[in-house]
């Protein structure tokens, strides 16, 4: 089984803020983690992946996630966040050794403030 | 742009009407997906095709019929639909989606915005 839970619906961070965006799963295996973002009126775009290897990955427009197998958590992180980071996140996780696709969260609605 | 394609961006359609979404993607990829997105809700997966063969349909509605005729075309045939089918339709692509150490990552089109009246 897998499944993937973000707790947080919506999260405000002011401009030049770091920023967090949470991710849990819970699979039966080693996990694939990936994490979307969702401008409006537009597609899932990818932003990283976590496979194996470094703890800490970085991915697209400086954004980071680090995978925390003991939490098992992937949350999504950046250092200093800007306005137009403003968007819909989804996390997905997919297990090692599966013939199961993605399984993606309900997204977490990251507003940034000027 | 990811290089996924879909058409129509929007459509209204009644419930007696029948209509096609098409998704195309120039990513040389070998697999494509029908997901369903509605609000408030995660992503459904609907059906997978890889290689041209479908290999998951998620116990979606006759209603819904997709096609793929080749590794860059994906259809999603709507007859009959209801309201509650009002959603966005993603299409995605990825090099591959067979095989128990697949790991690639799937691309996005941007959707078809659909209404049912």
């Amino acid at each position: 089984a897998q499944s993937v839970a973000q707790p947080e619906d919506q999260v405000n961070v002011a401009e030049g803020n770091p920023l967090t965006v949470k991710c849990t799963y819970s699979v039966s295996g080693n996990p694939y983690l990936f994490w979307y973002v969702q401008y409006p009126n537009r597609g899932l775009q990818f932003l990283l992946k976590y496979i194996t290897g470094d703890n800490l990955v970085k991915g697209s427009y400086g954004f980071e996630a680090e995978f925390n197998k003991s939490q098992t958590s992937f949350h999504l992180k950046k250092p200093s966040a800007l306005v137009s980071d403003s968007a819909l996140y989804f996390c997905a996780v997919r297990v090692s050794g599966s013939a199961r696709q993605l399984t993606f969260g309900s997204g977490t609605q990251l507003t940034v403030l000027p | 742009e990811t290089g996924v394609t879909q058409t129509p961006r929007h459509l209204v359609m009644g419930m007696t009407n029948k209509k096609s979404l098409k998704c195309e993607q120039h990513l040389g990829h070998n697999a494509m997906y029908w997901y369903k997105q509605s609000a408030k809700k995660p992503l459904e997966l609907m059906f997978v095709y890889n290689f041209k063969e479908q290999t998951e349909n998620n116990s979606v509605p006759s209603r819904f019929s997709p096609e793929c005729p080749n590794s860059s075309h994906l259809f999603l045939h709507l007859h009959t639909l209801q309201p509650e089918d009002s959603a966005l339709y993603l299409c995605a692509s990825s090099q591959d989606a067979g095989g128990p150490t697949q790991q690639e990552t799937q691309y996005f089109g941007p959707g078809t915005r659909l209404l049912v009246l």
